[in-house]
């Protein structure tokens, strides 16, 4: 258990479908991300929350919206999804974005199927 | 460019000593870290380096090198439980991570 909790664990949708990724972190942190994870390759941060503000978002297409409304919640919208975003997406935390040891806490992510 | 480079897979015997390898190149450097996935589940941290040296916690230990641009993640006695993937991720000058593509230790008995 990280204290990052995501929902739903897995996701089939097709491509006129609308979803929501929910995440809850239950550390008290200041700063909530959202990571793409495709197979063999690396991490790829999509968007980043400090103190509820958009701080990144690295050339995400459209049809991500994500949504912070608290410190402790983070979600992301999905819709008009294209069968290439099939990935797994993590959402993570951690306490002092922009320091140098910054650990992240994961949650255990949202397998996504785009038919 | 940015860039880290980590072998895909490697293959160990349950009580040996395996080495995991990870260059970086990045846009400065604030430290490197390591995680380990285990299949379906969440990444979670393993070690932090950000001076020269040799960090030990346990069976695990990580070394860098700046000069070199180069880390090893060191794992000792291995258990079965230790087949899982290990990231490798720098953080550049901007506090950015830059992540490796994950390396997938098998652990065979």
């Amino acid at each position: 258990e990280t204290g990052v909790t995501q929902t739903p664990r897995h996701l089939v949708m097709g491509m006129t479908n609308k979803k929501s990724l929910k995440c809850e972190q239950h550390l008290g942190h200041n700063a909530m991300y959202w990571y793409k994870q495709s197979a063999k390759k690396p991490l790829e941060l999509m968007f980043v929350y400090n103190f509820k503000e958009q701080t990144e978002n690295n050339s995400v297409p459209s049809r991500f919206s994500p949504e912070c409304p608290n410190s402790s919640h983070l979600f992301l919208h999905l819709h008009t999804l294209q069968p290439e975003d099939s990935a797994l997406y993590l959402c993570a935390s951690s306490q002092d974005p922009g320091t140098g040891n910054e650990k992240l806490f994961f949650g255990s992510g949202t397998q996504l199927s785009v038919l | 460019g940015q860039n880290i480079d980590q072998p895909t897979e490697m293959t160990a015997t349950e009580g040996a000593i395996v080495q995991i390898n990870c260059t970086y190149q990045t846009s400065g450097f604030n430290g490197l870290f390591w995680y380990q996935q285990h299949a379906g589940e969440a990444p979670t941290f393993l070690s932090y380096n950000v001076l020269d040296g040799l960090e030990e916690k346990g069976r695990f230990s990580s070394f860098l090198s700046r000069s070199k641009g180069y880390s090893y993640l060191l794992l000792k006695e291995l258990q079965m439980k230790d087949s899982a993937s290990y990231l490798c991720a720098s953080m550049d000058s901007n506090y950015q991570l830059i992540w490796g593509a994950g390396t997938k230790l098998i652990i065979k008995p």
